[in-house]
């Protein structure tokens, strides 16, 4: 009974191509995230979406595009893809926007 | 704008013995919540605990307890005669709420605990 899952677990993929990564809870939630963790293991928010509402996007390029088909999904759209996107993802989800955030897996991105 | 600072950036100690690691914190929120994640080498991020900004009563559960002070931002964590097990890197992380709105957790840079056999 996998709480907060991704797929696929590792993508590796060419430079200039269009990704997509995909996450879903089933705790019922309200808000969800995505982070990206770098290859010092520093990990910053990109996204995050309450009811279907998007409440916070930091400074990440626009090739970046989160998209909620419902409450429990929040999938993670990447165009063009960059050397420097290379990196780990993780989908997040918290019962409310000042819940305890439940990370899933993550997703292992490399672009070559 | 939030900042967590974690200072150790590695500790190695041998198995049995008692570790802290710590965490300072800077916010000018009212209102906020601090974190302890665990990223094993396996890679998931294991939530530990959470604190609010109104509650400093110290935590323990098992060999694992935590000092949140307010007086000087910090919500240091301490591991009793650890174990091989414990060796991970471990994350403290910050969330305020000024606006209403959920604006993630921003989070230390890690430290990574070595439990030696």
């Amino acid at each position: 009974d996998t709480a907060v899952s991704q797929t696929p677990k590792y993508l590796v993929t060419q430079m200039g191509n269009d990704k997509s990564i995909k996450c879903e809870q089933n705790l019922g939630h309200d808000t969800m995230y995505w982070y990206k963790q770098d290859s010092k293991k520093f990990l910053k928010i990109m996204f995050s979406y309450n009811n279907k509402e998007l409440i916070i996007n930091e400074t990440v390029p626009n090739r970046f595009s989160p998209k909620s088909p419902d409450k429990a999904h929040l999938n993670l759209h990447i165009n063009s893809l960059e050397l420097g996107d290379s990196a780990v993802y993780f989908c997040a989800s918290s019962p409310d926007s000042r819940g305890t955030q439940y990370f899933g897996p993550g997703t292992r991105l490399t672009v070559l | 704008a939030q900042k967590v600072t974690q200072a150790q950036t590695e500790i190695s100690v041998v198995e049995k013995e008692d570790v802290t690691l710590d965490c300072v914190y800077e916010t000018r929120d009212t209102t906020y919540y601090l974190f302890w994640y665990k990223q094993p080498p396996s890679g998931e991020l294991v939530f530990l605990i959470r604190r609010n900004s109104f509650d400093e009563q110290n935590e323990i559960s098992g060999r694992y307890s935590w000092n949140f002070q307010k007086s000087t931002s910090s919500f240091n964590f301490t591991i009793t005669a650890s174990q091989v097990v414990d060796s991970a890197v471990y994350f403290c992380a910050l969330s305020a709420y000024s606006g209403g709105g959920a604006d993630g957790l921003t989070f230390g840079k890690g430290t990574h605990l070595i439990i030696q056999p």
